[in-house]
This record gives structure tokens, sequence and C-alpha cells, in this order.
């Protein structure tokens, strides 16, 4: 079974950088076949894609969040990682990470998500 | 950037009823259409995928369909589990992903 669990801070200082980490158990992270997806879900609202990563690194942004994006991957931790530079209160959110799948990008897996509150 | 436009926003609905949502892209998108139910506090849960595949071990009574604009989530027989909030998401642009507004169902 697949797990997924996000960890960083909760509170970040606005224009600082948000990270965040999502180790995956049960599955290797190297297993081809599958976008490794951050997702975030503002207080009441929908839910919007920030960005997938792919285990051979490449990566894939929401345009409207591309300029502050960075994701990376540690095959070696079985992880993946979120960093989004210049936070403001906007960007407080609950944020998940999760497993695209069937070559859809579904996404099958999800972490439990994590707040991140953007305040001074 | 292809929008996924949801209907309704919410709706009051009976346990037994037969509840269907909608999705209409802003663009043809194939069957590049998965489907999500979030409870609150908690994260979403995958039902359908590629428009009308069902995910291993939801329900029958979720069923998808539709291609190129419109597409339709129905609930044959709701029970007091699907309470809930549903998301419409494409892929078109894979892995590329635009989530639908939401329709929260609740009880009548």
């Amino acid at each position: 079974q697949v797990q997924l669990q996000e960890s960083g801070p909760g509170l970040v200082k606005p224009s600082q950088t948000l990270s965040l980490t999502c180790t995956v158990s049960g599955g290797s992270i190297t297993y081809g076949g599958y976008y490794w997806d951050w997702i975030r879900q503002h207080p009441g609202k929908g839910l919007e894609w920030i960005g997938s990563i792919y285990h051979s690194g490449s990566t894939y942004y929401n345009p409207s969040l591309d300029s502050r994006v960075t994701l990376s991957v540690d095959t070696s931790k079985n992880q993946f990682s979120l960093k989004l530079s210049s936070v403001t209160a906007a960007d407080t959110a609950v944020y998940y990470c999760g497993r695209g799948a069937y070559g859809y990008n579904a996404i099958d897996y999800w972490g439990q998500g994590t707040l991140v509150s953007v305040s001074s | 950037d292809i929008q996924m436009t949801q209907s309704p926003s919410s709706l009051s609905a009976s346990v037994g009823d037969r509840v269907t949502i909608t999705c209409r892209a802003s663009q043809s998108i194939g069957n590049y259409v998965s489907w999500y139910q979030q409870k609150p506090g908690k994260a979403p849960k995958l039902l359908i995928y590629a428009a009308s595949s069902l995910q291993p071990g939801v329900p029958s009574r979720f069923s998808g369909s539709g291609s190129g604009i419109d597409f339709t989530l129905t609930i044959s027989g709701l029970q007091p589990e699907d309470f809930a909030t549903y998301y419409c998401q494409q892929s078109h642009s894979v892995p590329g992903l635009t989530f639908g507004g939401g329709t929260k169902v609740e009880i009548k």
C-alpha cells in the first residue's frame, strides 16, 4: 500500500520560501509511469495544481506559479520536494502531495495534507 | 488554459436518490477527466479516471461518462457516506491539471 506524507514548517513569514517534502512509502518513487504531484487548497476553496515531477527529474509547473515554484526529487530517500518562493498571505493553504497514475495524472494516492500559514 | 466549469455548485438530495454532477471543458479534452470525492478535513479520493473508468475499491454506484467537452458523474442510489464535495479534474495537457470548482452534496 503506497503512502505519502508531507512534512515541513506550518508557518512561514511573508517574502520567505515555503519548503515541503513528501515521503513515499510502500513503493519506489522510481517506478515508471507515475507523476509526483503537489496540489494546494486555500481555506474553504477548491483545488489548485502546483506542479508535477517525474522520477527522472522532469518538472511541470502551473503557469500561474511557474516563476516561484521549484520541484525536486531525491530517489535515495524516496522523497520529492516543493519550494515556493516570495510567499504572501495568498499562499496560505493546505498543501497535498500525491501520485498521478494511469497516464492521466489521476491522483490515486494522496498525502493527508499539511496546513501552511503565511504570517509575520 | 483549459477551464472546467462544474455544476451545480451545491445540491440537496436524499438517501437513495440518483445524483448527477456535470463538468464542461472550455475546449475538447478527449477523455482526460477524473473525478474525486472530498470529505471535510480529508484529502480527495479518486473515484473515476479516463472519464469512465472506476478506480478499484470504489462502489459501483459511482459512474462517469462523457468525452470531448461535457462530462458527468452519476451516483446511483445516494448513501449516507456519499455526502461530500466532488471535483472534476482535466489533464488534457498531462501532467498539467485543472480542477472544477466543486459540488457540495448535502442532505435534504
